[in-house]
């Protein structure tokens, strides 16, 4: 079985600073990993994926996130954070070797709040 | 380039009314999608997908059903709406290793 934990329900960062949303998975075998985010009344909305290669993954927004397979982490990071970013945020993860069509399992959200 | 379309974006039902909600995908062929449901604006629950035509699987039993009437539609179905069912529903469709996410229904049972 493959799992996603998000630890912090809450993060609150000023903005200019940098921001890290924190996410650690389990799975059999190498992962594919994902981070999305969600607006308010809105669907999820793709910002990266780790599949293979570089560790740091970089996305849209200016959002980055680095693979760490031996803390089997997978932290979202940004390094000025702006007002808008400010929004629910979802890790998720698949088993590399998963030909099952169920796929993705995500995380609990973390909602981020940057103050101006 | 593909989409995808969800309808009504909102929706209010008195308990005990039957429900459909419609997911279509454009731009694309023999999709595998999917049904959550994400309650209190936070973690998804995957509730039905579909790899064809025909084709549906259940991840949690409940008075939802899921029909795949054609290649790229969806429908999310009930004949007894219940309080609990109250949340915002998201259709989403996979190509490759990422999944898509339409824009969402929020469905209120009164």
């Amino acid at each position: 079985a493959q799992s996603v934990a998000q630890p912090e329900d809450q993060v609150n960062v000023a903005e200019g600073n940098p921001l890290t949303v924190k996410c650690t998975y389990s799975v059999s075998g190498n992962p594919y990993l994902f981070w999305y985010v969600q607006y308010p009344n809105r669907g999820l909305q793709f910002l990266l994926k780790y599949i293979t290669g570089d560790n740091l993954v970089k996305g849209s927004y200016g959002f980055e996130a680095e693979f760490n397979k031996s803390q089997t982490s997978f932290h979202l990071k940004k390094p000025s954070a702006l007002v808008s970013d400010s929004a629910l945020y979802f890790c998720a993860v698949r088993a590399l070797s998963s030909g099952s069509a169920r796929q993705l399992t995500f995380g609990s959200g973390t909602q981020l709040t940057v103050l101006p | 380039s593909q989409t995808i379309h969800q309808w009504p974006a909102t929706l209010v039902q008195p308990v005990g009314s039957p429900l459909s909600l419609e997911c279509t995908v454009e731009g694309t062929s023999n999709p595998n999608l999917y049904w959550y449901r994400q309650a209190a604006g936070r973690g998804l629950q995957l509730l039905f997908y579909s790899v064809g035509i025909g084709q549906i699987s259940s991840e949690v039993p409940q008075n939802l059903s899921a029909s795949r009437p054609q290649d790229r539609q969806f429908i999310l179905s009930s004949k007894k709406l219940l309080l609990s069912d109250s949340g915002f529903y998201l259709c989403a469709w996979t190509s490759g290793n990422e999944q898509f996410f339409g824009p969402g229904t929020r469905l209120t049972v009164l």
